[in-house]
């Protein structure tokens, strides 16, 4: 079964400390991994997307890494913002045709403190 | 715009009506894609359009639950005698190429 799984489910810390987001996946065939950022009442915002060949991917002070062998991956932010607080969504992309190929993790809900 | 729209962004109901929800893509973005979101929960797939070609209904979780889509343009997405299992986030994505999505902000809808 497709599945995407994603931790911690919410994590709270201190405004320039770093992070780590989990995100595992059974997904198969594979075909690439996005990262989306969804601040409240809006729709997600990718950050990144890595395809089988790429192990790291960075967007300013958000860095990707992915593990297709072990089908894992992480989101690690740096420097943290308080705009950085929001959902953050792990989807990967099943190599076949069609738009339900795409399965997507709950999310981690960050929320940065002053 | 510059952007995906939807409208409303707040649709409060009661159960048994029928609601109406639309998108507006981005210009010259073929593949158009609903979701919806349940409170705490993941996105979950409905419906999916690409360019001309027949539509991939296989998310609908109901024959309650249909959408059109004009040409390469706007889309509604119909929810006829709502159910309060109904009230969650309608997201709507377009895409140019099969890699990025860009998410339209979601109708809140609540069913009472």
């Amino acid at each position: 079964k497709n599945q995407v799984e994603q931790s911690p489910q919410s994590l709270i810390i201190l405004e320039g400390k770093n992070c780590t987001l989990q995100c595992n996946y059974t997904v198969s065939p594979f075909s690439n991994l996005r990262w989306y950022k969804q601040d409240t009442g809006r729709g997600p915002v990718s950050l990144t997307i890595m395809t089988f060949s790429e192990n790291t991917k960075s967007n300013g002070r958000y860095t990707a890494t992915l593990d297709a062998d072990t089908k894992q991956s992480s989101l690690h932010i740096t420097a943290s913002q308080l705009s950085d607080s929001a959902s953050y969504i792990c989807v990967v992309s099943a190599a076949y045709r069609g738009a339900n190929n795409l399965f997507f993790g709950t999310g981690t809900r960050l929320t940065v403190i002053p | 715009g510059a952007g995906v729209s939807q409208s409303p962004s707040n649709k409060v109901t009661e159960k048994g009506k029928d609601v109406e929800l639309r998108c507006d893509p981005i210009s010259g973005h073929t593949a158009l894609y609903w979701y919806r979101q349940r409170l705490g929960q993941g996105l979950e797939f409905l419906i999916y359009f690409q360019g001309n070609s027949a539509p991939d209904k296989s998310g609908l979780p109901s024959d309650r639950f249909s959408a059109e889509r004009t040409g390469e343009s706007v889309s509604t997405l119909t929810i006829q005698r709502t159910q309060q299992e109904d009230s969650a986030v309608y997201l709507c994505a377009s895409s140019r190429t099969l890699l990025t999505q860009y998410f339209g902000p979601g109708t809140r809808l609540t069913v009472l």
